[in-house]
């Protein structure tokens, strides 16, 4: 079973602070990475992907991604009350799937 | 105005019965999914499909079915051999395999 994990519990930070989150995967053939972002009671919307060793930036968020040690973290800088979520990390697979976390929930203080 | 949608936003089912959800998209994306999403979990694959009248089982794949006979339609049908079917259904599209997937707004499905 190709796994992605998001280990850390819920995440608060105060409005204007970074929210730092991570994500590790076990396929190493994964070439694609997705953050989505999900309200309460709402669809995954997508914020951000990456394909690219490095960083990654647009507008507040910035991905960053290190496939030698398998990882893919999402950093929201300045954040809001409206990035109060659930974020989910998801990954390519071999066979034309995306493999998903179970997310990671952001409560931003304001 | 172009998107994903499902219908209904929430469906209740009785026991022994069959229902289906609908997904439509007008993306003119090839590549089309089902996921069912459980309290504080993540999204498991039940189904896709890349491409017209072929679809791939997915993780969760008992007790549902699916047909793809339009490009723009994906129907999952929760059969009454799903016996824990209460969960929140979302349909994805992409334009190809493995690559962004855009989700429309869900159903939600209740057991009576």
């Amino acid at each position: 079973q190709k796994e992605v994990e998001q280990n850390s519990g819920p995440l608060s930070v105060p409005e204007g602070a970074i929210a730092s989150l991570n994500c590790t995967y076990s396929d190493r053939g994964s070439q694609s990475f997705f953050w989505y972002r999900q309200y309460s009671g709402k669809s995954p919307e997508l914020i951000m992907f990456i394909y690219s060793n490095g960083d990654k930036e647009d507008g507040r968020f910035t991905a960053q991604l290190n496939k030698a040690s398998q990882y893919v973290s999402l950093l929201i800088r300045d954040s809001q009350p409206s990035d109060s979520a659930t974020y989910l990390c998801a990954v390519s697979q071999g066979n034309n799937r995306l493999a998903f976390g179970k997310g990671n929930q952001v409560v931003v203080i304001p | 105005d172009g998107g994903i949608t499902q219908s209904p936003k929430y469906l209740f089912r009785k026991e022994g019965q069959n229902v289906t959800l609908s997904c439509e998209q007008n993306l003119n994306h090839d590549a089309m999914y089902w996921y069912r999403q459980d309290p504080g979990q993540g999204l498991r694959l039940i189904y896709y499909s890349q491409i017209v009248n072929d679809f791939q089982k997915g993780d969760i794949a008992e007790g549902y079915s699916v047909s793809r006979e339009k490009k723009e339609s994906f129907p999952l049908t929760v059969t009454s051999a799903q016996k824990n079917p209460t969960a929140f259904y979302l349909c994805a599209s992409s334009i190809g395999s493995g690559v962004t997937q855009y989700f429309g707004p869900g159903t939600r499905l209740l057991v009576l």
